[in-house]
């Protein structure tokens, strides 16, 4: 069963600095890896998805690189805004038997950027 | 706009009840799938369905029920066997999984036992 876990659960910083959020999962055979951020009380917004073959994905300020074979993905936030405060998770989709196409969540790095 | 409608966005339900959660996609998507979402343990699997009139069980399926009659509807009932059902619940939906296949989210509904 795939197990996800995120470091650090909470982060708080100033506004202006780079982040990094990690994600590690215990099955590496995934079709993918998504980034979501969630707002309280609201539904996931998918960031950044990177597939099981590309090392990085890259979208604005956000950069995701995914080492499969070790299990690691790892969210950087270049120049962190305010507006960056969320929740963030990364989700694996995997591929093996009766797991096909699930994605499991791990609890989140919730993070707040203090102007 | 394409997207995933959730409804309602609260709901309140007394003991002993049934309640139904909807979800709708407009993204011609083919697989739905429903979350759990309670504080400190992340999002938990309740059912999803690749194709309609197919759907399996995720990690949490006791005490829910679900129905796939139309590709771009996947309502999610909430029977009184579900002992804590107070949560906010996700649906989600994709194309049929491959290394590109990337998940959508509705904005959810906050269900409370009263």
């Amino acid at each position: 069963k795939q197990e996800v876990t995120q470091i650090p659960a909470a982060l708080s910083v100033p506004e202006g600095e780079n982040l990094v959020l990690n994600c590690s999962f215990t099955d590496s055979a995934i079709y993918n890896l998504q980034w979501f951020r969630q707002d309280p009380g609201k539904g996931l917004t998918s960031l950044l998805l990177i597939q099981s073959s590309q090392r990085e994905q890259t979208s604005g300020r956000l950069n995701a690189s995914l080492d499969k074979s070790s299990g690691r993905s790892t969210l950087y936030i270049a120049a962190s805004q305010p507006g960056d405060s969320a929740t963030y998770l990364c989700a694996p989709s995997v591929i093996r038997g009766t797991s096909y196409g699930k994605l499991t969540f791990g609890q989140g790095t919730i993070l707040t950027v203090h102007p | 706009d394409g997207g995933i409608t959730q409804s309602p966005k609260y709901l309140f339900r007394k003991e002993g009840q049934n309640v139904t959660l909807s979800c709708e996609q407009n993204l011609n998507h083919d697989a739905m799938y429903w979350y759990r979402q309670d504080p400190g343990q992340g999002l938990r699997l309740i059912y999803y369905s690749q194709i309609v009139n197919d759907f399996q069980k995720g990690d949490i399926a006791e005490g829910y029920s679900v129905s796939r009659e139309k590709k771009e509807s996947f309502p999610l009932t909430v029977t009184s066997a579900q002992k804590n059902p107070t949560a906010f619940y996700l649906c989600a939906s994709s194309h049929r999984q491959g290394p590109h296949t990337e998940a959508f989210f509705g904005q959810g509904t906050r269900l409370t036992v009263v």
